[in-house]
């Protein structure tokens, strides 16, 4: 069975330092891998995937992630956190090619920016 | 151009009661997912419609059905709520089906059963 795991509920990092919120997977085949964010009282917006190609991915808003095999890792990484970086992220997994309801979402990891 | 738009917002409801939420999907998608966001769960699947045939169904009771129009605006409907069945729920549009199109996400309709 497939299953993602954010490790950390929470991410305190100051305004200016770089980032990484964790994630590892398990799935049968190649994964599809993804990070969305989610602000208070919205819906979840896309910032990057992965499925094939460069292991290093980069999205939405300066985030990037890196896919490690070996480690069956997707680490989202920013290299200068903003304030308004604060919210809850969320990575999923999928077994390569599948309709949503194989889409698996981790628990999601709070990020907190400090002035 | 318009993104996902889920009405209502905000939604009180009495047990007993039975709801409707309503999500109309970014021009052009034609599948739409719905997800139950709590924070003991998390994010669950509950369907997935594309061209106005439910494609999967996630562990949730009977209560809880959908449907999707041919104009790809689709429904949820929630019967004899129970206070468990608090949360937001979130619906997601995509050009296809395959989760290597991407979804994106309306705001939510969150849901309180008093």
């Amino acid at each position: 069975a497939q299953s993602v795991a954010q490790p950390e509920d929470q991410v305190n990092v100051a305004e200016g330092n770089p980032l990484t919120v964790k994630c590892t997977y398990s799935v049968s085949g190649n994964p599809y891998l993804f990070w969305y964010v989610q602000y208070p009282n919205r819906g979840l917006q896309f910032l990057l995937k992965y499925i094939t190609g460069d292991n290093l991915v980069k999205g939405s808003y300066g985030f990037e992630a890196e896919f490690n095999k070996s480690q069956t890792s997707f680490h989202l990484k920013k290299p200068s956190a903003l304030v308004s970086d604060s919210a809850l992220y969320f990575c999923a997994v999928s077994s390569g090619y599948s309709s949503a309801s194989k889409i698996i979402f981790g628990s999601g990891t709070r990020l907190s920016i400090r002035p | 151009k318009a993104g996902v738009t889920q009405t209502p917002r905000y939604l009180i409801k009495t047990r007993g009661q039975q709801v409707t939420l309503s999500c109309s999907p970014i021009s052009g998608h034609r599948s739409v997912s719905w997800y139950q966001q709590t924070p003991g769960q998390g994010l669950q699947f509950l369907f997935e419609y594309f061209s106005e045939t439910q494609r999967n169904k996630g562990n949730f009771p009977g209560r809880f059905s959908g449907r999707q129009f041919s104009n790809s605006r689709s429904e949820m409907n929630v019967s004899t709520l129970e206070l468990g069945d608090s949360a937001l729920y979130l619906c997601a549009s995509s050009s296809g089906l395959g989760s290597d199109y991407g979804y994106t996400f309306g705001s939510g309709t969150r849901l309180t059963v008093v």
